[in-house]
């Protein structure tokens, strides 16, 4: 299995929901990704895991929490976003951080209305 | 000035034509990805080199660290290859982080 899958494609949420973002990958990879690509700009990095810990922030939003709560699984909680929130979000895993290619999933597609 | 250049911003393409996206960069790298994303949003990691070339199918990606420098090439284009093709830099001290260019729309007609 060399997929990383990510749910739900597509959302649309209201400024007062709070909903998922959920990223999977049985390859036995350690470091997990989050991204964030506005149209027709390249991926911007939100956080980093590595070994189920998190490593990077960057200097994302509060309304924005990530969770990995195990080597497969990479969560996003969404809480009283924006409408400047909508965005691709993609989800990205490597074997281990630093100098290794990193698969990448389909996205989910965010509106926030 | 961004730390990595890509060129052209936007190329189109007739069938068949040889075509070559340049990547520019402006720091000292442990290793540069080409990226490429269709319509929809996933991205697909096509190389990732340090040195010298690599080839899968159509696709050849070379790299010249003196000149920090890397280009894509696709021979033989089609029009499935239509897609936007993203080059990442990773450096020494970044770690985890790759830092993009602002990637080339490429659109092959038939």
């Amino acid at each position: 299995d060399t997929e990383v899958t990510q749910t739900p494609k597509h959302l649309v949420m209201g400024m007062t929901n709070k909903k998922s973002l959920k990223c999977e990958q049985h390859m036995g990879h350690r470091a997990m990704y989050w991204y964030k690509q506005k149209a027709k700009k390249p991926p911007e990095l939100m956080f980093v895991y590595s070994y189920e810990k998190l490593s990077i922030n960057e200097s994302v939003p509060s309304r924005f929490s990530p969770e990995c709560p195990n080597s497969s699984l990479l969560n996003l909680h969404l809480h009283a976003l924006q409408p400047e929130d909508s965005a691709l979000y993609l989800c990205a895993s490597s074997p281990r951080g630093g100098l290794y290619e990193q698969y990448f999933g389909p996205g989910t597609r965010l509106t926030v209305t | 000035k961004n730390e990595v250049e890509q060129s052209p911003q936007n190329l189109t393409a007739q069938e068949g034509e040889f075509i070559t996206i340049n990547c520019s960069y402006s720091v000292g790298i442990s290793a540069l990805h080409w990226l490429q994303q269709h319509p929809g949003g996933g991205i697909v990691s096509l190389f990732m080199l340090s040195s010298g070339k690599k080839k899968h199918g159509r696709l050849i990606a070379t790299i010249n660290i003196q000149e920090k420098h890397s280009s894509l090439h696709i021979t033989a284009s089609h029009p499935r290859d239509s897609a936007v093709y993203i080059c990442a830099a990773r450096t020494w001290s970044s770690g985890s982080r790759l830092t993009f260019g602002e990637g080339t729309q490429l659109t092959v007609n038939p």
